[in-house]
């Protein structure tokens, strides 16, 4: 039973351009994340949204930037990919930051 | 720094068999384990999970024991089967309060026919 959709399930683009994924959950929780899941599987997550408070990875570059319009939505907007963006993006949602409710992913190739 | 570790990339057993996926953890503020499995295509979702103050979690065929002590936990899987190929997520949660869960590396299991 999916309750986090992300869409596209996939996007290949070209080195310079920018792109941007969706994620809506309809679980009525409070905050809502992104997570970057590289070829070796590693997770590793990028931000976090709560109450319109973003906590961002100091590690993740500054091209990347969420969007949300309200607590269901959080979109990733990506200005100017590089090669080593392409990946799995994975939006989650959460109402106790313990118990994450993933989407299936979107994958990234960038030419 | 890898906070947890999960000691195998990948694993295979035969249908039928135990599997042990072993993970350990650096900080022992940690108090939340949950392991989370995930099939190729989708996100990865919650298998089962263990707080500090137990040792031992079961649920169905799926048992975690968790030894506080040595910072280490295990998920055992038994009679496995061919369904049960994905890849294993072990993470940890520090007390409430902290704004994510740090995830482990991933075990992929493979159970033969």
């Amino acid at each position: 039973e999916t309750a986090v959709f992300q869409t596209p399930n996939y996007h290949v683009t070209q080195v310079g351009n920018e792109v941007s994924f969706n994620c809506k959950q309809t679980l009525g929780h409070d905050t809502m994340y992104w997570y970057k899941q590289d070829s070796k599987k590693l997770l590793k997550i990028m931000f976090s949204y709560n109450n319109k408070q973003l906590i961002v990875n100091e590690t993740v570059p500054r091209r990347f930037s969420p969007q949300s319009s309200d607590k269901a939505h959080l979109n990733l907007r990506i200005k100017s990919v590089e090669p080593e963006d392409s990946a799995v993006y994975l939006c989650a949602s959460s109402d106790n930051a313990e118990t994450l409710y993933f989407g299936s992913g979107t994958r990234l190739t960038v030419l | 720094q890898q906070q947890v570790r999960q000691s195998s990339q990948s694993l295979t057993v035969w249908e039928g068999e135990t599997a042990i996926l072993n993970c350990s953890y650096e900080n022992s503020a940690f108090d939340y384990f949950p392991w989370y499995q995930q099939f190729p295509g989708e996100g990865p979702a919650l298998l089962i999970a263990i707080r500090s103050v137990s040792d031992k979690k079961e649920d169905g065929r799926f048992t975690i024991f968790f030894n506080k002590r040595e910072k280490n936990l295990s998920l055992h899987i038994k009679d496995s089967q061919p369904g049960d190929s994905a890849t294993y997520f072990c993470a940890a949660s520090p007390p409430s309060g902290s704004w994510q869960l740090i995830f482990g590396s991933g075990t992929q299991l493979t159970v033969m026919p």
